[in-house]
């Protein structure tokens, strides 16, 4: 069984670009959630996604958005970067909305 | 808005101690999980407890939600135990969708 996977693990982006990190979901996991780490802190929920559906959203700016595919993988896009931008990615996914969730590796994003 | 504190912020223990880690949560939750982030960043869930108690190895951990606390147990602290150990709560009915406390860093030392 294949755990949750994350690409690219590190990016350099400058400020004003735009950025799209990905998530391949747990095998037979139909629900995934982001969250933003930022250095020291504990993670922040930006969304989640459950059926291809928005499932709830935290105090993220539109400039955060997403897309679940029908194979369940997800990105999460981020429009004109901003230093504070710069942080852990993590993506997380479960069995379905609701359930344990299972955490990838992280994209690391470093805005300059 | 709900506020999840974990007491106590830092803790350094010699191999072989065992602890006791805190989780406060401020509102009713529907559901509670701990984690553990090692040094790499990885978060790896250690349970998903809204309530009772569960065991697994050396670790076992209670939440008590009429009283809005949650404990994670660790006996016989290992090296590979360091790293900041998370609980993060369900702020919305059912979705899951986790509001993370402010951590414990545990520093296990040989």
């Amino acid at each position: 069984e294949t755990g949750v996977t994350q690409s690219p693990t590190h990016l350099i982006k400058t400020r004003g670009q735009q950025v799209t990190l990905r998530c391949s979901s747990q095998s037979g996991h139909n629900t995934v959630s982001w969250y933003q780490q930022a250095l020291g802190q504990g993670p922040q929920f930006i969304f989640q996604y459950y059926r291809e559906e928005e499932n709830g959203r935290g105090n993220f700016p539109p400039r955060f958005s997403g897309l679940q595919f029908p194979n369940y993988s997800s990105e999460l896009n981020v429009n004109a970067l901003e230093l504070d931008d710069s942080a852990l990615y993590l993506c997380a996914s479960s069995f379905t909305s609701g359930d344990t969730q299972y955490f990838g590796p992280g994209t690391r994003l470093t805005v300059l | 808005g709900i506020q999840v504190e974990q007491s106590p912020p830092d803790l350094i223990l010699q191999e072989g101690a065992n602890s006791t880690l805190r989780c406060n949560f401020s509102d009713s939750v529907n559901n509670l999980q701990w984690f553990h982030q090692n040094p790499w960043g990885q978060l790896i869930n250690l349970f998903y407890i809204p309530s009772g108690t569960k065991q697994n190895g050396r670790l076992s951990a209670t939440t008590v939600a009429t009283e809005r606390y949650s404990l994670l147990y660790i006996s016989s602290s290992q090296t590979t135990d360091s790293g900041v150990y998370f609980c993060a709560v369900d702020i919305r009915t059912g979705a899951n969708n986790l509001f993370f406390g402010t951590g414990t860093r545990l520093t296990v030392i040989p």
